[in-house]
């Protein structure tokens, strides 16, 4: 049972482009999170997507970001016009449905975007 | 104030020692967690607590609701376990996101 995957690993992109991280949640997970560390900070809570669905996106910036994980494939986070200050490493953790195994929740490697 | 807190923020030990981590929460939480993140590196799940106490190997992680405090213990400390050990707690009626300390970063010298 493979798990949380996440791709690219690092992606450098300049200025004013676009970046897209992939996560593909634990087999049977239909709960994805994406949660975002800056530099010599801590971890910060983003965006929580069940399929098809954006149940709780409070963490996200309001502008440039998006998040969406559709009926088929990975989920998405999409950053449009990326600058300097959303260089962090980004990462996707997965949970069971609802049920008493539902607060556990499966970290990713990570995706490390550098924006030069 | 952040609603998760540890300590302490860094510690220093010698191999073998006896470890201790605190966390504790100003918030009711569902479920608690510990993580574990080696400079670089991903995130692993060490431990997921609601009540009690569990054991994995060396390493022991304990709650206590009531005072809302947890605790990461490592006996017999080894440098492979030099690492982050970051504390993070489910709110209640938080939809199950993550709220999460700012980590303490464990050194076991040899």
């Amino acid at each position: 049972n493979a798990g949380v995957m996440q791709n690219p690993r690092h992606l450098v992109r300049r200025r004013g482009q676009e970046a897209r991280l992939r996560c593909s949640p634990m087999k049977g997970h239909s709960h994805v999170y994406w949660y975002r560390q800056l530099p010599e900070e801590g971890l910060k809570f983003m965006v929580y997507l069940q399929k098809e669905n954006i149940i709780d996106e409070s963490g996200m910036p309001k502008e440039r970001f998006s998040a969406e994980f559709p009926k088929e494939g990975p989920s998405i986070l999409r950053i449009q016009q990326v600058v300097r200050g959303d260089s962090a490493a980004y990462f996707c953790a997965s949970s069971p449905p609802s049920g008493p195994n539902s607060y556990e929740q499966y970290f990713g490697p990570g995706t490390r975007l550098t924006v030069t | 104030k952040n609603e998760v807190e540890q300590s302490p923020q860094n510690l220093t030990a010698q191999e073998g020692e006896f470890i201790t981590i605190n966390c504790s929460y100003s918030v009711g939480i569902s479920a608690l967690h510990w993580l574990q993140q080696h400079p670089g590196g991903g995130i692993v799940s060490l431990f997921m607590l609601s009540s009690g106490k569990k054991k994995h190997g060396r390493l022991i992680a304990t709650i206590n609701i009531q005072e809302k405090h947890s605790s990461l213990h490592i006996t017999a400390s080894h440098p492979r376990d030099s690492a982050v050990y970051i504390c993070a707690a489910i709110s209640r009626g938080s939809n199950y996101k993550l709220t999460f300390g700012k980590g303490t970063l464990l050194t076991v010298n040899p």
